[in-house]
């Protein structure tokens, strides 16, 4: 079935440094790439997304590009902030199947200032 | 414009107890999703509404849940008895195409989720 891997957190990293975190998906079809943040007592929010194979999405400074060669939709930034802290989601979801989203279990970043 | 709202933010109650979970979508979105995620893993999609309709009810685990949508507006979650395994947070989220879709991208907007204890 559909599911997305992500790596395992915590991630804690000092402001401006350079910030991977790893995506993967399994999924038939031609899926629709996501990534969500959710910040301390907020809900989830849409950082970036991707619509097909080699697209890049970006917002504030964060970009992922969907690879499909080797089906991974990394999330990247140059420079990290303290306000950065948050968990990370990846998600997919499928044209025609849209109704619902797989998620990855999510990566918590810190920022130390 | 208002987000998604979620009530309670918390709730804790005893195991065989139960708990009611409302979420008051986006005005004018038509569709409507209840996820859940458990003990830090993955946000596991539970169902969907289409307007008042259930379009796809695949994710909810067992009969002691019960969603409904009332007139197509807000939503409650009911759990009846509450078990240990219940706990976690859960998620709703609202988007506006009601055609069932002709896109792979349409976006859904979350709620900040109300995280239930079972004890």
């Amino acid at each position: 079935g559909d599911s997305v891997t992500q790596m395992e957190g915590p991630v804690t990293l000092s402001e401006e440094a350079f910030l991977t975190i790893n995506c993967t998906y399994t999924a038939t079809g031609y899926p629709s790439l996501f990534w969500y943040v959710q910040y301390p007592g907020e809900g989830l929010q849409l950082l970036l997304k991707a619509t097909k194979a080699d697209d890049k999405g970006s917002n504030k400074g964060f970009e992922a590009t969907y690879r499909k060669e080797t089906t991974s939709f990394h999330l990247e930034k140059g420079s990290v902030q303290v306000s950065d802290s948050a968990v990370y989601f990846c998600a997919l979801s499928k044209l025609y199947n849209f109704n619902k989203f797989y998620f990855g279990s999510g990566t918590k970043l810190n920022v130390k200032p | 414009e208002a987000g998604v709202t979620q009530f309670p933010s918390h709730s804790v109650i005893e195991k065989g107890q139960t708990v009611t979970l409302r979420c008051d979508p986006i005005s004018g979105h038509d569709n409507l999703y209840w996820y859940r995620r458990v003990m830090g893993k993955e946000i596991k999609f539970l169902l969907h509404f289409v307007k008042e309709s259930k379009q796809d009810e695949s994710g909810m685990p067992n009969n002691r849940f019960l969603a409904e949508r009332t007139g197509g507006t807000y939503s409650t979650l009911k759990v009846q008895p509450a078990e240990l395994e219940d706990s976690g947070v859960y998620f709703c989220a609202s988007s506006q195409d009601a055609n069932g879709g002709t896109r792979g991208d349409n976006e859904q907007f979350f709620g900040p989720g109300t995280r239930l204890t079972v004890l």
